[in-house]
């Protein structure tokens, strides 16, 4: 079945204390995305990668890494969590980013206390 | 930067009722997209639009592609209680591979 998914789902951390979100979807796609959701303002980019090892900021990068050493996964890395990056989060996957329906995960909810 | 903006950003509408959303920019977009997201889950595509004018239907929905470029809207026929969600727009960056999202429309079906 195609699918993007996303480990954790929840996670409830403290200030500081370095995060991994995993994403990872088996439909062979170049571009792929992380994004943030807070209520009333939508979608929010925050980095993308339109393949392996091409990596590029979105929107709201900052306190955010990512990396892309293989196709298929697309990992989060919050350095030294904070309370403003409590959110709920979403990997995205398609072949191209202009034309192409984009995939989504299930999304991690995340708080950091 | 590119944005979009969508209206109305929640509505409370009666089951049977028929839905209108748009989404309007200052700036052209070549490509627009209608997502839905189901309360706990990711968005997932409803129609996608390729060219000014053009008119999409899936099922009872139906999206145009507006003639300057700067807008599109979407509309819901003889609403469902799946219908409930929050639907947004999006479209692909001019400089860049982003792809620019609305903060979304609410949709809310009253008991």
């Amino acid at each position: 079945e195609a699918q993007v998914t996303q480990n954790p789902r929840y996670l409830i951390t403290v200030t500081g204390k370095k995060l991994t979100v995993t994403c990872s979807q088996n439909m062979n796609h170049e571009y792929m995305s992380w994004y943030r959701q807070d209520p009333g303002l939508g979608l929010r980019q925050i980095y993308y990668s339109m393949n392996v090892e091409v990596t590029d900021k979105g929107d709201v990068p900052e306190g955010y890494k990512v990396s892309r050493k293989e196709k298929r996964n697309f990992p989060l890395i919050l350095e030294s969590p904070s309370p403003n990056q409590t959110s709920l989060y979403f990997c995205a996957s398609s072949l191209s980013p202009r034309t192409d329906t984009q995939y989504f995960g299930p999304g991690t909810r995340l708080t950091v206390l | 930067g590119q944005q979009l903006n969508q209206s109305p950003q929640s509505m409370f509408i009666q089951e049977g009722e028929d839905v209108s959303m748009n989404c309007t920019s200052s700036s052209i977009f070549n490509t627009w997209l209608w997502y839905k997201q189901d309360p706990g889950e990711g968005p997932v595509l409803l129609i996608a639009l390729y060219k000014a004018g053009e008119l999409t239907s899936n099922g009872r929905l139906t999206a145009q592609f507006g003639i300057t470029r700067k807008d599109s809207f979407l509309n819901i026929s003889a609403s469902i209680p799946s219908d409930v969600g929050i639907y947004f727009c999006a479209g692909p960056a001019d400089s860049n591979y982003q792809l620019i999202w609305g903060a979304g429309t609410k949709l809310i079906i009253k008991p």
